[in-house]
């Protein structure tokens, strides 16, 4: 059973457009949703996270935008460097329980 | 403060063989998760571990698959009688505090074990 279903798996962006990656979650009882980027060969870090009782939250050029009702949240790259290339999984979790629930991942390039 | 660190890095076994990767959290973590990254796949939650406890084994397979978080030193995931399936990049996390929500989980840069 996936429990986050992340869209698309593979995405190519101009340098300076704007990079869309979505994620759709089953499970109402996650609370928390973070997203972490991943270089090839490195470990996820952790780049923005967001908890449900907002609907968009900024962190620079990084956007979370959360809709509860359809059960999905986004992330938005404004400005999208080559350096953002990277692959992106979002991520979710309740409160109590000690597991990230992964989606499969994004690849993103961004052609200079 | 350095980071999680994983070894080894890379890892070859023969089928049969055993296979064991470490983990050492951050200074100050006592709480430790293991994930396994299949190609082209997300990471699965294994197991979530305090010191000498073994606290959520839900994603850990039945058998041949077995983790500990000692006392003292690094916490140790072992894979008897590997099989080629068994080949993934294993990541460990860590982490300060036990729920995700307030405290990060930070990831080691992983083992990637091949099994021929």
């Amino acid at each position: 059973q996936q429990q986050v279903k992340q869209s698309p798996q593979s995405l190519i962006v101009q340098k300076g457009g704007i990079s869309i990656i979505n994620c759709a979650y089953e499970n109402t009882a996650f609370d928390y949703f973070p997203w972490y980027q991943q270089f090839p060969g490195k470990g996820p870090a952790l780049l923005i996270a967001i908890r449900p009782d907002v609907s968009e939250k900024k962190e620079g050029r990084f956007t979370i935008s959360f809709n509860k009702s359809a059960k999905q949240f986004s992330l938005h790259i404004m400005d999208s460097q080559p350096g953002d290339s990277a692959t992106y999984f979002c991520a979710a979790s309740r409160s109590g329980a000690q597991k990230l629930v992964f989606g499969q991942g994004t690849r993103l390039t961004i052609n200079p | 403060n350095a980071g999680v660190m994983q070894n080894p890095r890379h890892l070859v076994r023969r089928r049969g063989q055993e296979a064991r990767l470490r983990c050492s959290p951050m200074k100050g973590h006592s709480h430790v998760y293991w994930y396994r990254q299949l190609p082209e796949e997300g990471l699965k939650f294994m197991v979530y571990l305090q010191k000498e406890n073994i606290i959520d084994e839900s994603g850990m397979p039945k058998e041949r698959f077995s983790a500990e978080f000692p006392k003292e030193g690094p916490s140790i995931l072992r894979i008897q009688q590997v099989v080629r399936g068994d080949s993934a990049a294993y990541f460990c996390a860590s982490s300060l505090v036990r729920d995700p929500g307030t405290g990060e989980q930070y990831f080691g840069p992983g083992t990637r074990l091949t099994v021929t």
